[in-house]
């Protein structure tokens, strides 16, 4: 089955650690996004890659890094300077980052600190 | 970017039909209306999408006002499963689409 992945479904992280979430796709898009949900609220877009080796900040990047070193893997890492990571991560891709675009979502890292 | 307003919850009945309404009156002429939908502890999903006219696919129906300010989703008949945040996102490029507060939809057995 195509699809996105992600993994693990839970992440605990400890005061100063980093940790990195992954997200693997299979469908063959070119484009591929992180966001972040808090509880009650929408989504926020953190990054996004149109392309691989290349990435743009979103409207939350502060305290986050990405990486496309291949078009099927958009690995985020939490780092130590995000002071408030709680939250439900969710990566999505897109065959394009056009107009009329659909999202494919994974179904999310819930992560928690220690 | 096009700003959209949605009614925090609705609730409806089992097998009856929902009728989930958004605004977006500040939509640009050539930006698509798309429709998302949250289960509990998932990632959201497409459901349907449309510029002008209405559209219908297996999941549900899109009516589009004549202006396009306002649009409406149409799920024909609700079942439990149906229980999701409903968001409505005019389509300003795929890295924009904004997930908002969404509707929260509540299905009464």
């Amino acid at each position: 089955d195509g699809g996105i992945t992600q993994s693990p479904k839970y992440l605990f992280r400890k005061e100063g650690q980093n940790v990195t979430l992954s997200c693997e796709q299979n469908l063959n898009h070119d484009a591929m996004y992180w966001y972040r949900q808090d509880p009650g609220q929408g989504l926020r877009l953190i990054y996004y890659s149109q392309i691989v080796n290349d990435f743009q900040k979103g409207d939350i990047a502060e305290g986050y890094s990405v990486s496309r070193e291949k078009k099927e893997s958009f690995p985020l890492t939490v780092t130590s300077a995000q002071k408030n990571p709680t939250a439900f991560y969710l990566c999505a891709s897109s065959m394009g980052a056009a107009f009329n675009e659909k999202l494919f979502f994974g179904s999310g890292t819930q992560l928690s600190v220690l | 970017d096009a700003k959209t307003t949605q009614p925090n919850s609705m609730e409806s009945n089992e097998e009856e039909p929902v009728h989930l309404p958004c605004n977006h009156s500040t939509i640009s002429g050539t930006d698509y209306i798309h429709w998302y939908r949250q289960l509990p502890s998932q990632g959201p999903e497409y459901v349907i999408h449309g510029l002008t006219s209405n559209v219908n696919n297996r999941m549900a129906s899109l009516a589009i006002a004549e202006d396009r300010k306002s649009s409406t989703l149409i799920l024909h008949r609700a079942t439990l499963r149906d229980a999701a945040v409903y968001y409505c996102i005019p389509d300003g490029g795929a890295q924009k689409l904004v997930f908002g507060q969404g509707t929260r939809l509540t299905i009464n057995p």
